[in-house]
């Protein structure tokens, strides 16, 4: 079974210092990556994916990823971070295997200081 | 902005009232889901759908129930509410391929009492 993990539960980090929130995977074949942010009292919004190809994505908002193969992460980064990012961050992989369903992480709280 | 809309947005009732939680999507996507999180906490399907008269249970166990008659609606139904129901419901969409990303509805927020 397909497996996300986000090892920090909090992330804090000063406005205008970049950020990087951790994702790591298990997957048995290719992985598909996503990057979800969430803003209180409301749904997920896609910020970025991985199919194939570069190894460093780029979204929304000016946030990107890089995928790592052999270390199986997928760390989300932005250089500058605003206050307004402050937010609950996710990581998913879709899963070919099972039903073609999201595998989501537990979720990263990010609280960007002024 | 995606095109998928849940109704109501919030909903508070009380203990044993039957409730279903609509949720359409303009996209014309297969795939449909409904995920249920407590608020700030991880993300729990509860159901998914490959297509119309298709439904499934997801990981978690849910008292609710789901249809699938049309391709653009996929309404969850709780028969009878518990407090034990209290909980944020998200539905989502996507394409039926791997590269395709989810897109979420705006969630209904259901209290119990």
């Amino acid at each position: 079974a397909q497996s996300v993990a986000q090892p920090e539960d909090q992330v804090n980090v000063a406005e205008g210092n970049p950020l990087t929130v951790k994702c790591t995977y298990s997957v048995s074949g290719n992985p598909y990556l996503f990057w979800y942010v969430q803003y209180p009292n409301r749904g997920l919004q896609f910020l970025l994916k991985y199919i194939t190809g570069d190894n460093l994505v780029k979204g929304s908002y000016g946030f990107e990823a890089e995928f790592n193969k052999s270390q199986t992460s997928f760390h989300l980064k932005k250089p500058s971070a605003l206050v307004s990012d402050s937010a609950l961050y996710f990581c998913a992989v879709r899963d070919l295997n099972y039903g073609q369903n999201f595998v989501f992480g537990p979720g990263t709280r990010l609280s960007v200081l002024p | 902005e995606a095109d998928i809309y849940q109704t109501p947005r919030y909903l508070v009732i009380g203990t044993g009232k039957k409730i279903t939680l609509e949720c359409s999507q303009t996209m014309g996507h297969d795939k449909m889901y409904w995920y249920q999180q407590d608020p700030g906490m991880e993300l729990h399907l509860i159901h998914y759908s490959y297509g119309v008269n298709s439904t499934e249970k997801g990981d978690l166990s849910s008292e609710s129930t789901v249809s699938r008659i049309r391709t653009e609606h996929f309404p969850l139904t709780l028969e009878s509410a518990r407090p034990s129901h209290t909980s944020q419901y998200l539905c989502a969409s996507s394409e039926y391929g791997g590269g395709g990303e989810l897109f979420f509805g705006e969630g209904s927020r259901l209290t119990v009492l």
